[in-house]
This record gives structure tokens, sequence and C-alpha cells, in this order.
């Protein structure tokens, strides 16, 4: 059965700094990988997806993520953060064409002024 | 604008009552999904459906149950509602079954079983 592991579940960055987001995986396949970020009191956004081609895959909101197969990861990073980017954020693993998502934990992420 | 709409948004029930949570997209999408959100579980999947009159469950299907009249609607019915099914649910959709193409979140609704 496919899974996701986010190890960190609370990260502090200060504004302007850079994130890094961990996610690692485990599909028995090719994956389909997404990010979502949750606002509080929101629903799920959609932030970048990799179903193939370029492992480097660039998102809305200034993020990009990167997958590394022979790692079974696929870390979200930001090279400046904003105050605005506070919230929870979520790594899903897509099975049945993408369409079944499995996700992980999350990471919630603060950012000091 | 297309949209997808969950109501209530809030509700309180009493253990053993039967509830209905509502989810409605206007996208015209084949595939739904209802999902639960747990501190510590993230979102969990309960049932999907990819048209009318298709159901399937999911990862935390018990107690749970759905069905696809029509293409815009997906209500989430818990049959007789437990302590432990206090949680928020997430309603989504999805256009097809190509990779390409992603799930959109409804808002959720916060339900409480006292």
């Amino acid at each position: 059965a496919q899974s996701v592991t986010q190890p960190d579940i609370h990260i502090t960055v200060s504004e302007g700094a850079s994130l890094e987001l961990r996610c690692n995986y485990s599909y028995g396949a090719t994956p389909y990988l997404f990010w979502y970020v949750q606002s509080p009191g929101q629903g799920l956004q959609l932030l970048l997806k990799y179903f193939s081609g370029d492992t480097l895959v660039q998102g809305i909101k200034g993020f990009e993520a990167e997958f590394k197969r022979s790692q079974s990861s696929f870390n979200l990073r930001k090279p400046s953060v904003h105050w605005s980017d506070a919230a929870e954020y979520f790594c899903a693993v897509g099975s049945g064409g993408g369409n079944k998502l499995t996700f992980g934990t999350g990471t919630q992420l603060k950012v000091e002024l | 604008d297309a949209e997808i709409t969950q109501s209530p948004r809030h509700k309180i029930t009493e253990t053993g009552r039967q509830v209905t949570l509502a989810c409605h997209q206007t996208w015209n999408h084949n595939n739904m999904f209802w999902y639960r959100q747990d501190l510590g579980h993230g979102l969990r999947l309960i049932h999907y459906s990819y048209g009318v009159h298709d159901t399937n469950k999911g990862e935390v299907s018990d107690g749970y149950s759905v069905s696809r009249s029509n293409t815009e609607d997906l209500p989430l019915t818990l049959e007789s509602a437990a302590s432990s099914q206090t949680s928020v649910y997430f309603c989504a959709s999805r256009r097809g079954t190509s990779g390409d193409n992603e799930q959109f979140f409804g808002p959720g609704t916060r339900l409480t079983v006292l």
C-alpha cells in the first residue's frame, strides 16, 4: 500500500529565509505526487504536482518541488518565505491514475516576522 | 464561477443520530471524494465515486455511506453517529482519471458528535 511521510510536524522560519519541507513516499509504480496548502479554516489548495517529465516542478506562490526517485522524495522549497505562507502543507501520492490520494500527516509552517 | 460547496459548515449532533453532510459541485466532474481530517492523521479517504450510481469504499469507510444519484452531488451519511466520528470532513472533485487532473476541495464541514 502507498504511504507518505512528512517527518516535520512543525517548522518555524523567519520571513525572507529559505524553506524546505520534506516528503517521502512509498509506492510501487511511478508516483503521481502533489503538494497542497491549507490555510486556517479553509480547504486545500493545490500548490504543484508531478506526473512525469522534468523532475523539478514549479508551482504557484513561488514554490517548487523536486522529485528524486532514488530517495523516494518530493521535497517542497521556496527561496524566500513571506508571512502569508504560514499554513499547513500536505504532501500526497496518487494511485489509480492519480485519482486516489494518500496524504501525509502535514507540516505546520510558522513564519516569524 | 464553478465551485464546490459543502453544507452545513458546522454541525453538532448526538451519539446515535443519523447525519448527512452535503457536497455539491458545479464543474460537472465525474469523480467525487470524501475525506476526514484528524490531527496526526492528515486526510483519509472515506468514500469515492467515479460517476452516477458508482460508489467505492476508501480507507476509513466503516460507519459511513454515500450515494450518487446525479453528477453534481455526493452526500455523506453517518448512519449512527459516534464520538470517534468527530472530525472535519472535506469533499473533493476531479474531472477524470487522467493523471493531469487535480482534485478541488470544498471548504469543509466541522462535525462534533456529543
